[in-house]
């Protein structure tokens, strides 16, 4: 299998421009996680779906960021409109189930202007 | 509110020592602890799985052992090598989420 696959890598971006993510998850796996990695706050949980279906979105910060999983192979992660601070690196996280290992995705760099 | 500290923040060693990083958890009630590890620039890889009813998990030159009751977890890697430098972190389960530590650099110097 080819693991996590996110794109894209790396994104640069204009403050106030609208930022969209994608994950691709493990082939098979049921839950499907959406993390931020800042050097200030290390990596916090955004989102996480279960069979499709948002659990809990307590992690997202604002109203601007918003996930949809419309099926199990693809989830995205949209910032509307983007700012400065939400420069960070996104991680993607497949797991069998809610309360399985975590295979993470390599991440998307995203720095806002 | 569950709060996972690991000590040292960073630790450089020479090649060959075996070594312990340290994770602690405020709260008990969890269901797994996993560490990973984190290259720079690059995603996390899973490392061992602990869930609560175990007390240690090994693979290769790693172990790691899990003490609920007293809100700790410790990966000792044994013969430590250059490759091993990363950032290691833990995490632990509760309610069906993950709260990560802020890592540990770690340096093995040739």
């Amino acid at each position: 299998d080819a693991g996590v696959i996110q794109s894209p890598r790396h994104e640069v971006t204009e403050m106030g421009q609208e930022v969209t993510l994608r994950c691709k998850p493990i082939s098979g796996h049921n839950s499907l996680f959406w993390y931020r990695q800042t050097m200030m706050r290390g990596l916090e949980l955004l989102i996480y779906f279960n069979n499709n279906v948002p659990i809990d979105d307590s992690g997202m910060p604002e109203d601007r960021f918003s996930a949809k999983m419309p099926n199990a192979s693809f989830s995205t992660l949209k910032i509307q409109p983007s700012e400065p601070r939400d420069s960070a690196v996104y991680f993607c996280a497949s797991s069998l189930n809610q309360r399985y290992e975590q295979f993470f995705g390599p991440g998307t760099r995203l720095t806002v202007l | 509110k569950q709060e996972v500290t690991q000590i040292p923040a960073a630790l450089s060693v020479p090649e060959g020592e075996n070594l312990v990083l340290n994770c602690s958890f405020t709260d008990s009630a969890i269901y797994n602890l996993q560490w990973f590890r984190q290259d720079p620039g690059k995603g996390l890889t899973s490392l061992l799985l602990i869930q609560s009813s175990q007390r240690e998990q090994t693979s290769g030159r790693l172990n790691a052992s899990l003490d609920k009751s007293s809100g700790r977890s410790t990966l000792y890697i044994a013969a430590s090598q250059p490759g091993d430098s990363a950032t290691y972190l833990c995490a632990v389960e509760g309610t069906y989420k993950y709260i990560f530590g802020t890592g540990t650099r770690l340096k093995v110097l040739a």
